[in-house]
Order: C-alpha cells, then sequence, then structure tokens
C-alpha cells in the first residue's frame, strides 16, 4: 500500500468547490505531519501552494489566493486541499507531499478538471 | 527571489553517465537542504535523493542507490547529481528542489530532460 494516496481524478464546475484528499497509509499517524501541496500545469514544474499541519502550523506560498487552503480530516488520516470559487486555471495536477522515513514521499497526483 | 536552474540533461544510451548541475541564487544555500526529484513521462513525481546543507546527511531512493550519486558545492551555490548505469526507466525530467523552511515552502527549478535510449 502507498505511504500517500490520492485521487487520480476529480471534476468539478466553475465557482464551485473542490476537495482534493491525500490519504496517509494505516500506521502512519497524520498529526505528526506537515502536509505540503504542490499545482503542476502541462510542460510546467511544480509550483507550491501551501503547508498544513494544523492551524497553527500552516504556510500560504507566496501570491497564492486565499481561495486554496489546507485541512486534515483526523478519522480519515488525511490531508485535504480545498479550492473555492473554482476557476479554469485551476485546471492543472495537485500533488501531495510528506518527509517521511529520511525522504520525500508523493501522493501519485489529482488531476482536477474544471467544465 | 530564489531561482534554481538545472543543467546537464540530454541523451544517453543504456548504461552510460550524466552528470546534472543546479544552479542556486537568491537565498543561503548552504543553510538548506536541496533534492532531485523526477518526473517519468506522463508520470507522477518520484523523489530520487536529498543532502542536507552542509552536505553531512544524504539519502537515496531505493530505484537509485548505488548508481546515483548527490553533492554540492556551497562555495559555488551549486547542487550536482552524478547519474550512473543509467537505464531506460531512468528517463525523466530531473527537476531540482530546495526544502521547505517554517516560513518558505517547497521551491523547484525548471526541470532538465535525461533520455536514455539506445
Amino acid at each position: 500500500q502507498a505511504v500517500l494516496t490520492q485521487p487520480a481524478s476529480l471534476s468539478a464546475s466553475p465557482g464551485a468547490s473542490a476537495s482534493l484528499t491525500c490519504t496517509l497509509r494505516s500506521g502512519i499517524n497524520i498529526a505528526t505531519y506537515r502536509i505540503y501541496w504542490c499545482q503542476q500545469k502541462p510542460g510546467s514544474p511544480p509550483q507550491y501552494l501551501l503547508r498544513y499541519k494544523s492551524d497553527s502550523d500552516k504556510h500560504q506560498g507566496s501570491g497564492v489566493p486565499s481561495r486554496f487552503s489546507g485541512s486534515k480530516d483526523a478519522s480519515a488520516n488525511a490531508g485535504i486541499l480545498l479550492i473555492s470559487g473554482l476557476q479554469s486555471e485551476d485546471e492543472a495536477d495537485y500533488y501531495c507531499m510528506i518527509w517521511h522515513n529520511n525522504a520525500w514521499v508523493f501522493g501519485g497526483g489529482t488531476k482536477l478538471t474544471v467544465l | 527571489e530564489v531561482q534554481l536552474v538545472e543543467s546537464g540533461g540530454g541523451l544517453v544510451t543504456p548504461g552510460g553517465s550524466l552528470r546534472l548541475s543546479c544552479a542556486a541564487s537568491g537565498f543561503a544555500f548552504s543553510i538548506y537542504s536541496m533534492n532531485w526529484v523526477r518526473q517519468a513521462p506522463g508520470k507522477g513525481l518520484e523523489w530520487v535523493s536529498s543532502i542536507s546543507g552542509g552536505g553531512s546527511y544524504i539519502y537515496y531512493a531505493d530505484s537509485v542507490k548505488g548508481r546515483f550519486t548527490i553533492s554540492r558545492d556551497n562555495a559555488k551555490d551549486s547542487l550536482y547529481l552524478q547519474m550512473n548505469s543509467l537505464r531506460a526507466d531512468d528517463t525523466a525530467v530531473y527537476y531540482c528542489a530546495r526544502d521547505p523552511s517554517d516560513s518558505s515552502g517547497v521551491y523547484w527549478g525548471q526541470g532538465t530532460l535525461v533520455t536514455v535510449s539506445s
């Protein structure tokens, strides 16, 4: 089982909200991890969006709109990237990542389609 | 402004070698851990290797251990990846990435393409 699992794809309408999940493997306690989120558009490198561990330990990337926010669902052992007020330019691949056992671990990525 | 510029990619035959470089600017290079992350065509991100600011701590993905060597020259604000015994499945865009800190995020370079093919 992968350390981080993301749904392969998600579709949502312009103006709506999208909730992208990043589920940690059972036995890995999400409470102890900072979860980082990056956005990647075709032909471009990843770009950092934000970090979330708790409401007192979070960081928003420079220039990243406030409609991008992070949270956790402890009951599901999952990190969440919430994008509100979806715009066409939000269509991209989104990756979560954590530092785990002396390695950066990436989720498989979620392809967000805005239609 | 943080900038990371990779170079050294190209076409190499299986079993060959290549050395990637990453020139850093806009931050205190020596205090940050640095990383190589790759992305095969049409695939997701895969961490390759990390090196601490002073170079004392080095980590590799199992897929490259024994074949790749990460290094840095803090006097030149540069990061390197020596890749030996290259295989077709090493074909990817290789990104240089700076570790985050408490007050900053992950910074990525533009990437350099490595193609392993006969």
